[in-house]
This record gives C-alpha cells, structure tokens and sequence, in this order.
C-alpha cells in the first residue's frame, strides 16, 4: 500500500524559531510536493521537487525553504518562524509526469505563538 | 489566469437524498481534472481523474462528469460515511502544478 509519511501531526512552535517538517514517501515517486491548506483558501503550493536535489518554487515560497538529498525525502524549512505561518502543511508525492495523481501524507499541522 | 472554484462552500443531506457537487474552471489548456476526498485531520485520497469533456467515471455511489468548462460530483443515496470535503484540481499544460479549488464540505444526515 502506498505511503506518504509526516513526521509530526501536531507542532507548536514559537516565532522566530527555525522549524523543520520532514516528509518520506515508499513508491519510488519522482515528484514531491509541499502545500499549505487554509480555511477557504484550498491547498496552495510551496515548493516541488521533480528530482533528488533538484527544486521550484510554488505559489507561495516567501519564508519557506526546502532540502531534497534523498529521493524518498523531502523537507520543508520555515526559516524564522512567524504566526502567518501557522496552518495545516501537506506533503505529497506523485510519479513522474504532469497528469498523474498526487498520494497526500495525513498532514501536520502547525501553530505558531 | 488558471482558476478553479467550487460550488456550494457547504451541503448538508440527508441519507439517500442524492446531489451534485459543481467544479468550474479555467485554464490555459486542460490535461487533467481530478477529485480527491478530504477527511477532518487527514490528507486528501485520490477518487478519480478526467481527461477530456464527456467523459465518466464511477466509484460506488459517486461518479464524476467533465464538459469544456465544468466538472460534477455525483453522489447517489448518499451515506453518512460519505460526509467529507471534496476538492476538485486541475493540471494544465505547460507544467507540473496543480491548481486546487477550496472545496465542497458534505455533511450526510443519517
């Protein structure tokens, strides 16, 4: 059975701090993908990576980062932390191609004070 | 631009009181249109994918239309099991995003 993994389904974080959510998948998938979801605003995309090391900007990069070493792995860094950043971040991966569907890991979701 | 929205924000049913979700979008040039169903607390799951205006597709009690502008969600007698929320997204042609709408919550009174 296919699986998307998030290491944590809850975070508290305070502003400022440097957060990292990590994100593994076991389907050999090439794309890996970071979005936020936010009441009303649907998922919107952060970043993607279409290969190990390699990495694109989404819709919404301002203050996040990403790292890609491995291609089951994929993070995502909020550099300094701050209370806009609080939401429910997704992680999901696809495979290779522009029309094939996304497997979704179960979610975390962060707040920050 | 690309843009997806969806119709109604909320449905509240009653078991076997069958309804339609609606999906209307515009893009730049259509590949694919998928429907995924969002538990509360979870990741969305993949239900189908459409690729071209008239096609079908069925899964249980739900089955998805697609024409040139729109896309619907089915749903036959629904359940209460069925109560969820489901976005529907768009590929477009060009790129490796996917453009989500905000989603139809459902909720199923048994």
């Amino acid at each position: 059975d296919v699986k998307v993994t998030q290491s944590s389904r809850y975070l508290v974080k305070r502003t400022g701090e440097k957060v990292f959510l990590e994100c593994v998948q076991d389907m050999d998938h090439e794309n890996m993908f970071w979005y936020r979801q936010d009441p009303g605003l649907g998922l919107r995309l952060i970043y993607f990576s279409y290969d190990v090391k390699m990495k694109e900007k989404g819709d919404i990069p301002e203050g996040y980062s990403v790292s890609r070493e491995k291609k089951e792995r994929f993070s995502l860094i909020l550099e300094s932390a701050s209370t806009n950043q609080t939401s429910m971040y997704l992680c999901a991966s696809s495979l290779q191609g522009e029309n094939t569907e996304a497997f979704f890991g179960q979610g975390t979701r962060l707040t920050v004070v | 631009e690309d843009q997806v929205t969806q119709s109604p924000e909320a449905l509240r049913l009653q078991e076997g009181e069958s309804s339609s979700l609606n999906c209307s979008y515009t893009v730049s040039g259509l590949r694919g249109l998928f429907w995924y169903r969002q538990d509360p607390g979870k990741g969305p799951e993949f239900l189908f994918t459409l690729y071209s205006a008239g096609e079908e597709k069925e899964k249980e009690r739900l089955k998805a239309t697609l024409t040139k502008k729109e896309s619907f969600l089915h749903i036959t007698a629904p359940k209460p099991e069925d109560s969820a929320t489901y976005l529907c997204a768009v590929h477009n042609t060009g790129g490796f995003k996917t453009i989500f709408g905000a989603g139809t919550r459902l909720f199923v009174k048994a």
